[in-house]
């Protein structure tokens, strides 16, 4: 079966601008999860879905981060504006009961 | 703050085992044990998880104490290719979340 995609891979932007990524998880997938991973770091979970709805968003810092996910399938998570502690390799993942299968991340870099 | 302990780094000979070792010391009777693996660049992959037996898939063996506040990860015979970095988390057999708390892991280096 396809795995999680994400795109793009990679992204550099300014500090202040706007990013947005995109996460097309594996079919029939009902949780998808964003997180965020600096480097040296594990994985921080930012936010879950639950077909298309919030189960868990107590970690995404709402003034400025946003994400949603559409019908119930891909999802989108958007930054606006970018500071550069964002500088980060964000990691989207979907699953069905307990087990998570990750997407190859994006790479942003802040400057 | 992860639940997990884990070595920051090991150095294993390749075709030796690698044995990769976790304390979960808060470990609760409803929580399983998970492992991941992180390879360069890429997002992390499931290894194997386990409640109270020791578990044997393709990729490894689970091995968890009676007591379950430690477990080890043993790859049997190391291969290059799986120089990575090894994620141990505990994780609630009943919530609806699923969530998993990431620690900084063991960063595995097998050696030619």
């Amino acid at each position: 079966e396809a795995g999680v995609a994400q795109s793009p891979r990679y992204k550099i932007i300014e500090k202040r601008q706007s990013v947005a990524f995109w996460c097309n998880p594996i079919s029939g997938h009902a949780t998808l999860y964003w997180y965020q991973q600096i480097l040296g770091q594990g994985p921080k979970l930012l936010i879950q879905f639950q077909n298309n709805g919030v189960v868990d968003d107590s970690q995404l810092p709402k003034d400025r981060f946003s994400a949603e996910r559409l019908k119930g399938v891909d999802s989108t998570l958007k930054i606006q504006p970018a500071k550069l502690e964002d500088s980060a390799v964000y990691l989207c993942a979907s699953g069905r009961v307990g087990e998570q299968y990750f997407g190859p991340g994006t790479r942003l870099t802040v400057t | 703050d992860a639940k997990t302990t884990q070595p920051p780094s090991m150095d294993c000979a390749e075709g030796r085992a690698a044995n990769l070792p976790c304390n979960h010391s808060t470990i609760s009777g409803n929580e399983y044990v998970y492992w991941y693996r992180q390879i360069h660049s890429q997002g992390p992959q499931y290894i194997i998880h386990g409640l109270k037996n020791n578990e044997t898939n393709e990729m490894a063996s689970l091995i968890i104490t009676e007591d379950r506040k430690s477990s080890t990860l043993i790859l049997p015979h190391a291969t290059l290719r799986d120089t990575a970095v090894y994620y141990c988390i505990v994780r609630p057999t009943t919530s609806g979340t699923y969530k998993y708390i990431f620690g900084t892991g063991t960063r595995l280096k097998v050696l030619a």
